[in-house]
């Protein structure tokens, strides 16, 4: 199985930056996904890193470290509706993508 | 956004009884998924399905059964439903699998209230 470790709570100021750290242990990484969820509604894709390094797409970068087992997802220029959770999830093998619990982030005027 | 529909968006129960949930796609998307969404649990994989009449057994699969006989419909079926079962039940796809950037899109949920 899988073992997906992020935390589970995060706040920050509008306008500023914040890291949300994911961590796995996985026998057959086939790639690593960051999902956003507003509450209520289905997640969302964000990002996806297979190779080690930096991932950039417009205020949202996500990072993998495949030796170290550990991504992060950057938020920058934090917006009020940036306030969701934040899931990072694993492909192990072929077919299956385990979650981990999400981030939930409270972005504060 | 990937054409998914779940049906029904919501449903109340009673514990012993079946029930049935549907996945509808409109992508040609060969493989889906079932997962439960629980505070503190966040996604569980129930079952997922690779083609028609191919699936397997997820994480959380104890009490569940699916089917898949058109590449279109994936339906989760709770033999006997109990309260344990009470979760919101997302339906995903994705395009292809293996080492792409090929993400699961997710239908809107059905939140499933077991009593």
């Amino acid at each position: 199985g899988q073992n997906i470790d992020q935390p589970t709570e995060m706040t920050a100021t509008e306008g500023a930056i914040v890291q949300i750290n994911c961590t796995y242990q996985t026998s057959g990484f086939n790639g690593l996904f960051w999902y956003q969820q507003h509450a209520g509604e289905a997640p969302t894709f964000l990002s996806y890193n297979v190779l080690d390094g930096l991932e950039e797409k417009g205020r949202f970068s996500s990072f993998l470290s495949r030796s170290k087992g550990y991504s992060y997802l950057l938020l920058k220029e934090l917006q009020m509706k940036d306030s969701a959770s934040y899931l990072c999830a694993v492909r192990d093998g072929d077919y299956k993508l385990s979650f981990g619990a999400g981030t939930t982030v409270t972005v504060r005027a | 956004d990937a054409g998914i529909t779940q049906s029904p968006r919501h449903k109340v129960t009673e514990t012993g009884t079946p029930v049935t949930l549907r996945c509808h796609q409109t992508e040609n998307h060969r493989y889906m998924y079932w997962y439960r969404q629980d505070p503190g649990h966040g996604l569980r994989l129930i079952h997922y399905s690779y083609g028609v009449k191919d699936t397997d057994k997820g994480e959380v699969s104890d009490g569940y059964s699916v089917s898949r006989s058109k590449t279109e419909d994936f339906l989760l079926t709770l033999e006997s439903a109990t309260s344990s079962q009470t979760s919101v039940y997302f339906c995903a796809i994705s395009e292809s699998a293996g080492q792409t950037n090929s993400p699961l899109h997710f239908g809107n949920g059905t939140r499933l209230t077991v009593t």
